[in-house]
């Protein structure tokens, strides 16, 4: 069973760079028919897409966030990883991880982890 | 970006009852469309994709129908670990976006 896991600071000042990484378990992060995306959700509020990458590090973002936003992938740790510069407390959110299929729905996803923006 | 408007934004009932939940998109998606299921502290669930296929694992309780802009997500009879917040996601063009969340909560 594929799961995702989200880790990184809960916390972060504000104008500092959010840094999160998810690692993938029970399949490859190499594989060809899937990108990996990021997703938040602020508190009360709905979902938001931030971006997704495929394992060749190809990228594409939300162009809300484009400018600030930065993804890699590491496939000998089966992880990749999402940077968001110059956070306001509107970054504070609940953020996910999921695999996302060929037919770009978000079939597997991490159970989230809340970063808020506070000095 | 293509807006995504579910109803009702929660809902009270009771098990054994049929749900049915709305998404519309301001523009058509086609057949674009999925569902997920999200619980407190757990991993979103996908429970439709392609606005009827029914993902691997999931009760045939649940279904979905609708194509262009109007969707539905019809819980056939509800069961206890049905109560959770219900979001649907347009995959037709990017940026993804996605509903703002249907709650189903105990009647």
């Amino acid at each position: 069973q594929l799961q995702l896991q989200e880790s990184g600071p809960g916390l972060v000042k504000p104008s500092e760079t959010l840094s999160l990484t998810c690692t993938v378990s029970g399949g490859s992060i190499s594989s060809s028919n899937y990108y990996w995306g990021w997703i938040r959700q602020p508190p009360g509020k709905g979902l938001e897409w931030i971006g997704s990458i495929y394992f060749s590090g190809s990228t594409y973002c939300n162009p809300s966030l484009k400018s600030r936003v930065t993804m890699s992938v590491d496939t000998s740790k089966n992880q990749f990883s999402l940077k968001l510069s110059s956070v306001t407390a509107a970054d504070t959110a609940v953020y996910y991880c999921a695999r996302q299929s060929t037919s770009w729905c978000f079939d597997y996803w991490g159970q989230g982890t809340l970063v808020t923006v506070s000095s | 970006d293509i807006q995504m408007t579910q109803s009702p934004s929660s809902l009270s009932a009771s098990v054994g009852d049929r749900v049915t939940i709305t998404c519309r998109a301001s523009q058509s998606v086609s057949s674009y469309l999925n569902w997920c299921q999200q619980k407190p502290g757990k991993a979103p669930k996908l429970l439709i994709y392609a606005a009827y296929t029914l993902q691997s694992g999931v009760p045939s309780r649940f279904s979905g129908s609708g194509s262009g802009t109007d969707f539905t997500l019809t819980i056939s009879s509800l069961q206890p670990e049905d109560f959770a917040t219900y979001f649907c996601q347009q995959s037709y063009s990017s940026p993804w976006t996605f509903g703002q969340g249907t709650k189903v909560e105990i009647k």
